[in-house]
Formats: structure tokens, C-alpha cells, sequence
């Protein structure tokens, strides 16, 4: 079946540190892979998306490559603020737009 | 231009009674889809709407039902409601071309639903 695997979290860094969250996936088919954050009290927003082999998404800072021989989308920032702490979901869609979302990763980033 | 509206945000419900939340998608968006977020659970897919259509399904029992009316706008209802439906019920549309390929969702800030 189609599933995602994210790292447990929390994430505790420091301000500036680096941040990597690991995404793995299974799917049939080739799926689109999306990286959605989610702020205390609110809804998810769209973070970052990939929807083939090999591209890079990237917004706001935040980056992750879609690897298919490693079936990743591991998401890395190269200096986190305080503002970046939330809850991150990994996702996966297929020719839906139902979407397949990890368990969530929540960062915390202390000044 | 607008996003997402859930209402209500907030509601509180006993076992056994049904409650229905709505959401009115982003103008011009055709696609609706709903999702059950649980600490345990995480994020669950119940079901997705396009042009007043059923057109995907998540595993959740018939007491979770939904519609679409012709502007878009969806509804979900849940019936003789249990604790473990206390959740925060999530609502998002897409702009779909009818290919159903999978795409962007544009996320309300949720109904958050405690049962008693």
C-alpha cells in the first residue's frame, strides 16, 4: 500500500542550527511528494512540493530533493528561527487529491 | 481572495448526537476533501468531493457522511457521535481540473469537535 514514515519528533535546536526532518515513503505509481506545516491553532499550509524524480522543492529556507532510488523527501533548513518551530507533515498524492500524510514531526527552536 | 472558512471552530457535543460542519472552499475550487487529525491518529483521509460527486473515500465507518452543493460548498455529518470522534476535522480544496491528478490543498483552520 501507499504509506509515509517521517521521524518522531520533537526536534529541539537551537536558533540557527541546522535542521534536517527524514521522509520516506512507499507508493505504486509515481506520486507527487509535498511538505505541509502546520502552526499552533491553525490549518496546514503548503510548505514545499515535488512532483517527479529528482526535483527540488524549496521555499521560505526550507528545501527537499524528490529521491526515488532512496524513495525519500527529506526536508533541511540551513539555519532555523524561532518562527520555523510548528509541526511539519510529510505527504505523498497519487492521481487524487486525496493525500497521504505522515505522522508529523514537530520542531522546536529556542533562541 | 479568501481562503478556507470552517465553521464553527469550535463545538462541543454528547455521545449519541450527530453534528454537521461546513466548509466553503476557496472561490473557484471544486475540490473538497476532509481529514480526522488525532494525536494518536494523525492525519486521516474521511473523503473528497468534486462537482457534488463522492470521488475518494477513507476508512471511517458510514457514521461519517458528506456532500457538495453546486457552489462548491461541502458539508460533513457525523452521526451517534462516540468519544473517539473527538478531533480537530479539517477541510481543504483544490483547484482541479477533473484529471484527479494529485495537487496542492489549500487547508481551513478546522472545526475542533470534543465529545462528552
Amino acid at each position: 500500500g501507499n504509506s509515509v514514515t517521517q521521524m518522531e519528533g520533537p526536534v529541539t535546536l537551537s536558533e540557527e542550527a541546522f535542521l534536517t526532518i527524514n521522509c520516506t515513503y512507499t507508493a505504486t505509481g509515481y506520486p507527487s511528494l509535498f511538505w505541509y506545516v502546520q502552526y499552533p491553532g491553525e490549518g496546514l499550509q503548503l510548505l514545499l512540493k515535488a512532483t517527479k524524480a529528482d526535483d527540488k522543492g524549496s521555499n521560505k529556507g526550507f528545501e527537499a530533493t524528490y529521491r526515488k532510488e532512496t524513495t525519500s523527501f527529506h526536508l533541511e533548513k540551513g539555519s532555523v528561527q524561532v518562527s520555523d518551530s510548528a509541526v511539519y507533515f510529510c505527504a505523498l498524492g497519487l492521481r487524487t487529491d486525496k493525500l497521504i500524510f505522515g505522522t508529523g514531526t514537530r520542531l522546536q527552536v529556542f533562541p | 481572495k479568501a481562503g478556507v472558512t470552517q465553521t464553527p471552530r469550535y463545538l462541543i457535543k454528547t455521545r449519541g448526537q450527530q453534528v454537521t460542519l461546513s466548509c466553503s472552499p476557496i472561490s473557484g475550487h471544486r475540490s473538497v476533501s476532509w481529514y480526522q487529525q488525532t494525536p494518536g491518529q494523525g492525519l486521516q483521509f474521511l473523503f473528497e468531493y468534486f462537482s457534488e460527486t463522492q470521488r475518494n473515500k477513507g476508512n471511517f465507518p458510514g457514521r461519517f457522511s458528506g456532500r457538495q452543493f453546486s457552489n462548491s460548498r461541502s458539508e460533513m455529518n457525523v452521526s451517534t457521535l462516540e468519544l473517539g470522534d473527538s478531533a480537530l476535522y479539517l477541510c481543504a480544496s483544490s483547484l482541479d481540473s477533473g484529471t484527479g491528478v494529485g495537487g496542492e490543498l489549500f487547508f481551513g483552520e478546522g472545526s475542533r469537535l470534543t465529545v462528552l
